[in-house]
């Protein structure tokens, strides 16, 4: 099966800050790739889809890029309510796998 | 409003089986594929099962394959997750969540179910 490694696993970052995630593939899934953002003792959120598309509702501040198997997700001017755990999950095939998650701080 | 809404959690001696529920509100959940995902305390998310809107199709993660079993009800309104064998890896917050399809991200969650296997 084909596995996500998420980088880094936690990151600090001021309000403002730009900042990146990374999701790895282990094998190419072309754009099928979601991001997911989960606050705490909250439920997870679809952010992003098909590796680039905002689901709608959420702030155009976040983005996703990349295909096949390197993908990032950028917070472009991060806010206090960005403080969360961050997954990609991968949706070419089953297993839908997640990766190992992100945790963001300021 | 649209709504997922897990039930069934609960404490469970290991070996044991518990059946959790999901049902929607504001939505016909037998026009979508539906998602059932775990986070065990400590843990990032892990997919488990997904079933296809008609119930005619459903995948599993190897870690529950076996032992866990989707269905939807005659009735077409909830989604069941039959989970046998249970062992104290199976401890988790059980969420289930909306899909378009069967490789489709989930775009609807629930608040989630607490199961607790324990002796």
């Amino acid at each position: 099966d084909i596995q996500l490694t998420q980088s880094p696993s936690a990151l600090s970052a001021s309000v403002g800050d730009t900042i990146t995630i990374t999701c790895r593939a282990s094998q190419a899934i072309s754009h099928y790739l979601a991001w997911y953002q989960q606050k705490p003792g909250s439920v997870p959120e679809l952010l992003i889809f098909g590796a680039s598309t905002l689901q709608s509702g959420v702030p155009s501040r976040f983005s996703g890029s990349g295909s096949g198997t390197d993908f990032t997700l950028t917070i472009s001017s991060l806010q206090p309510e960005d403080v969360a755990t961050y997954y990609c999950q991968k949706c070419d095939s089953v297993p839908l796998t997640f990766g190992g998650g992100t945790k963001v701080e300021i | 409003q649209a709504q997922v809404l897990e039930s069934g959690g609960g404490v469970v001696l290991p070996g044991t089986s518990l059946r959790l529920s999901c049902a929607a509100s504001g939505f016909s959940i037998s026009g979508y594929a539906m998602h059932w995902v775990r986070r065990a305390p400590g843990k990032g998310l892990e997919w488990l099962a997904v079933i296809s809107y008609d119930g005619s199709n459903d995948h599993y993660a190897d870690s529950v394959k076996g032992r866990f079993i989707i269905s939807r009800d005659k009735s077409k309104s909830k989604v069941l997750l039959q989970m046998n064998g249970l062992t104290t890896e199976d401890t988790g917050l059980y969420y289930c969540a909306r899909g378009r399809g069967v490789i489709s991200p989930g775009d609807l969650w629930g608040q989630g179910t607490l199961v607790t296997v324990s002796s």
